[in-house]
């Protein structure tokens, strides 16, 4: 079972962006995935924020701000949630998830993001 | 609204079954694939099981295969997750969440697996 690494925290400030990544292991290409970002405040279920494969294949959740985008580094083998002008808000837990096969999805351990 | 709302969580003893459901509304449930996601206290998500929207495709994670069991009935809209032999690794949150995007989520059911 593939692991997709997050780092357990990040922070930055009110208006600033956050740059929240997804590490997938070297066997596992990330160009060729969907990845999937979710957000969980706490005593809350996931919310599903977005995916995204490429510039021309990703989508939006119903209701998620456009301030909220993905986006892939090839080169790191990296899926990449981008959060410009960050509020107060945002401060929650963010997920990634892939489907490596049809018969199984694996999900990230997650970031912690606090909004200083 | 489209809504997702589980219910059947509770306290069993380490060995035990329990029956989780998950009722569906304000979308045409027979049309969609459906899953389960779970979430230990404190830890991150944890994909259970899929299902496919005729039931054709079922698949689960190799720490409940043999043991859980996914279903429907599109005439109920509703989602079933038959867990048996129970283990204390198995207490978590329970969710029900749509297609492979996972992109409605329900509030969650607890299961609590303890002597």
């Amino acid at each position: 079972q593939p692991v997709l690494t997050q780092p357990p925290s990040s922070s930055a400030s009110p208006g600033e962006s956050a740059r929240l990544t997804c590490t997938l292991p070297s066997d596992i290409n990330v160009g060729s995935y969907n990845i999937y970002w979710y957000q969980q405040k706490p005593g809350s279920p996931p919310r599903y924020l977005l995916y995204y494969y490429s510039d021309s294949d990703k989508g939006q959740g119903s209701g998620v701000p456009s301030r909220f985008s993905g986006s892939k580094d090839a080169s790191a083998n990296t899926g990449i949630l981008l959060i410009s002008g960050l509020q107060s808000e945002d401060e929650a837990d963010y997920y990634c998830m892939i489907w490596p096969s049809n018969a199984s999805g694996v999900f990230g351990g997650g970031t912690k993001l606090t909004v200083l | 609204e489209v809504q997702l709302v589980e219910s059947g969580g509770g306290l069993v003893k380490p060995g035990g079954s329990l029956r989780l459901s998950c009722a569906a509304s304000g979308f045409t449930f027979s049309s969609y694939s459906m899953n389960w996601v779970r979430q230990a206290p404190g830890k991150g998500l944890e994909w259970v099981s899929s299902i496919s929207s005729s039931s054709s495709y079922i698949y689960y994670a190799d720490s409940v295969k043999g043991r859980f069991t996914i279903s429907r009935d599109n005439a109920k809209n509703s989602l079933y997750l038959q867990m048996n032999s129970l283990r204390a690794e198995d207490t978590a949150v329970y969710y029900c969440a749509r297609v492979r995007a996972f992109d409605i989520w329900g509030q969650g059911t607890m299961v609590t697996v303890s002597s």
